[in-house]
């Protein structure tokens, strides 16, 4: 099993609908969970932290189910400039960060 | 402005022709790392740094030099490079080196894009 795996999509989206997608990870001992944003060629950058409690950020909510291992990502209205990919990324052990390969969402006008 | 450079952005070079890339942060942060993302991949880690004078490596090491001799660079080195080093890399940064594996922000540079012929 892959230590961080995600359905790279793409998840095409109507403007203004909610698209949810979630990740799994490998290591039960994982500790720090976040989703990353990266839109084409350039560099990722933070999108939020995942936290026991789950977390909303705007449009944006994170989960996280410690006993299934996955995390999910949900974002309401969406909007043209939310087309991008959204990483997760996780705590590997030994200093490390484990990337998925990242969900492709395109949002449709 | 807080941020991380990188040097070259683009480089096109021939196999065996040594180059470096360059790393610079100004957020005095203690772990910096490379990462290279391939098409279907995704990120992997290279090579990582907790402080100066120390690195270790990542998920793919081989054909890659590092080194840490100041806090604010961390040059990614490829001696003789091959066209399986062909990739878009990224270095990164992070406050808190023993949260940086576990539990902090990193901070990723532009990016470059290395092709070897």
């Amino acid at each position: 099993r892959k230590e961080v795996e995600q359905d790279p999509g793409p998840f095409n989206v109507p403007e203004g609908a909610t698209v949810a997608f979630n990740c799994t990870y490998s290591n039960s001992a994982s500790q720090s969970f976040f989703w990353y944003r990266q839109d084409c060629r350039k560099e990722p950058k933070l999108l939020m932290s995942v936290y026991s409690s789950g977390n909303e950020d705007g449009r944006f909510t994170a989960q996280l189910n410690r006993a299934s291992q996955y995390i999910s990502l949900l974002i309401r209205d969406s909007k043209l400039s939310d087309s991008a990919t959204y990483l997760c990324v996780v705590n590997g052990g030994n200093n490390r960060l484990a990337f998925g390969k990242g969900n492709q969402v395109v949002v449709i006008p | 402005e807080a941020q991380v450079t990188q040097n070259p952005r683009y480089l096109i070079t021939v196999t065996g022709k040594k180059l470096t890339v360059t790393c610079s942060q100004n957020m005095n942060h203690e772990y910096m790392s490379w990462y290279r993302q391939d098409p279907g991949l995704g990120l992997r880690q290279i090579y990582y740094s907790m402080n100066v004078e120390v690195t270790d490596k990542g998920d793919v090491p081989e054909g890659y030099k590092v080194s840490r001799k100041e806090k604010r660079n961390f040059p990614l080195i490829l001696e003789s490079p091959s066209p399986n080093q062909t990739s878009l890399y990224f270095c990164a940064s992070s406050p808190n080196p023993t949260l940086a594996g576990g539990g902090d922000t990193q901070y990723f540079g532009p990016g470059t894009r290395l092709t070897v012929l």
